[in-house]
């Protein structure tokens, strides 16, 4: 089945660079996503990589994908207060038209000053 | 700012009732999804409409359905509410374009709390 695994939290020194990780079981992947969710916001789209990349960045943003391991990586440099918030990572497989979107648990990111 | 807007943005009710959940979209996005968040949890894909018919559903029962309307709002409708129906609800609205790539805006959402 499905399933997209993160680990719940992750605290690091403001300036620092953050790493939030995630795996996911479904080799179908065709694209894989990090979304912010911070309180009383909706979801914000951060990033996506299809599945045949191993590598993307954009700005601060840097996603690692090892499609042998399913695994996936965000990296965040120079860690900021505003950065404070829940990352998703998320999958979609090669499903129909509907936006089904796999998401894991989130992990909340929290800055030390 | 998503230009995606939500009403209520929270909402108590009791086991049994019946409940209506509204969304916004940008005006021109003909797809719109809703999403259920359980607290600690990702969100979980309820449905998809796209030009006011269902073309995509989760694991959820029937007593979940919904509307799209032509004027880009769209409606959840959640019959017979159980205790574990208490959540954030999402929607979120896109274009007609790749459902892979094509960007989901999401709206804020509802907290339902049903006691």
């Amino acid at each position: 089945g499905e399933d997209v695994e993160q680990s719940l939290f992750l605290s690091v020194r403001e300036g620092d660079s953050s790493v939030i990780n995630c795996t996911y079981t479904d080799s179908s992947s065709t694209y894989l996503y990090w979304y912010k969710q911070e309180p009383g916001a909706g979801l914000q789209l951060l990033t996506y990589i299809f599945s045949n990349m191993d590598m993307k960045q954009d700005q601060r943003l840097t996603v690692l994908l090892n499609k042998k391991d399913k695994h996936l990586s965000l990296r965040i440099a120079d860690t900021q207060t505003g950065d404070s918030a829940i990352y998703f990572c998320a999958e979609i497989g090669p499903y129909s038209s509907a936006s089904k979107i796999i998401f894991g648990s989130g992990t909340r990111l929290s800055i030390r000053p | 700012e998503t230009g995606v807007t939500q009403s209520p943005t929270h909402l108590i009710k009791t086991r049994g009732q019946q409940v209506t959940l509204r969304c916004s979209s940008q005006s021109g996005h003909n797809t719109v999804s809703w999403y259920q968040q359980a607290l600690g949890q990702g969100p979980q894909f309820i449905f998809q409409y796209y030009r006011e018919e269902e073309n995509g559903r989760g694991n959820f029962p029937p007593r979940f359905s919904g509307l799209q309307f032509p004027n880009y709002s769209s409606e959840l409708n959640v019959n017979a509410l159980e205790l574990d129906d208490s959540a954030l609800y999402l929607c979120a609205s896109r274009g007609g374009g790749s459902f892979q790539t094509d960007t989901q805006y999401f709206g804020p959402g509802t907290r339902l709390t049903v006691l």
